[in-house]
């Protein structure tokens, strides 16, 4: 059984440009989080999608958006990007009937 | 609004000394905690949780953690670390049991070094 896979693996974009990050869960898992975890802090939670529509929203500004697809899969979108948004990206999943997340390995993202 | 401190950045031990990594959280909800794993360039693994009951929890890999709760603490232990151990770990917590539609709340982390 597959884990939760993210990718791409690396990333590195520049200043203003626009970036989507993949994620697929865990099998049976119905629920994907995203957070961003900055060089040397804990993960921050960035929002959570539920029957594809988001449920919750950490304090992230509107340039960060999502989606999730019918087959639970989702998308993070980040537009205009800035420095300060360098940071490996984690996405995690969980069911409902189980009271875990589980953390794909992040996508490094470089912004210079 | 919750809020996790973990109190220590780095750790040294030496390799079958005991340790402990301490974690302070603030909520003004029912809490339930969690330790994370985070080996180098991975995603984090679930040590353990507390979500009710007995107030000493075991996990993986031979830690244990104590929720106090007049304390407001939850701190990780393990009676004798192995040179493997090395890696960063994470406190969290959360007003759901799964972590919640509001996500986890993370401290800054620990840097457990293990010593030869």
């Amino acid at each position: 059984d597959a884990g939760v896979t993210q990718s791409p693996t690396h990333l590195i974009k520049t200043r203003g440009q626009q970036v989507t990050l993949r994620c697929s869960p865990k099998s049976g898992h119905d629920t994907v989080s995203w957070y961003q975890q900055a060089l040397g802090q804990g993960p921050q939670f960035i929002f959570q999608y539920y029957e594809e529509e988001e449920r919750q929203r950490g304090n992230f500004p509107d340039r960060f958006s999502g989606h999730q697809f019918p087959n639970y899969s989702s998308e993070l979108n980040v537009n205009a990007l800035l420095l300060g948004d360098s940071a490996l990206y984690l996405c995690a999943s969980m069911s409902v009937s189980y009271n875990e997340q589980f953390f794909g390995p992040g996508t490094r993202l470089t912004v210079l | 609004a919750q809020s996790v401190t973990q109190l220590d950045s780095q750790v040294p031990v030496f390799e079958e000394a005991p340790v402990e990594l301490r974690c302070n959280y603030s909520s003004s909800v029912s809490v339930y905690l969690f330790w994370y794993v985070q080996y180098p360039n991975q995603g984090l693994q679930l040590l353990l949780k507390y979500l009710s009951g007995s107030t000493l929890v075991k996990g993986i890999n031979g830690f244990e953690a104590e929720f106090n709760k007049s304390q407001t603490s939850f701190h990780l232990r393990k009676p004798s670390v192995h040179i493997s151990d090395t890696a960063e770990y994470f406190c969290a917590v959360s007003d759901r049991e799964g972590g919640g539609a509001d996500g986890l709340t993370f401290g800054k982390g620990t840097h457990l070094i293990i010593q030869p």
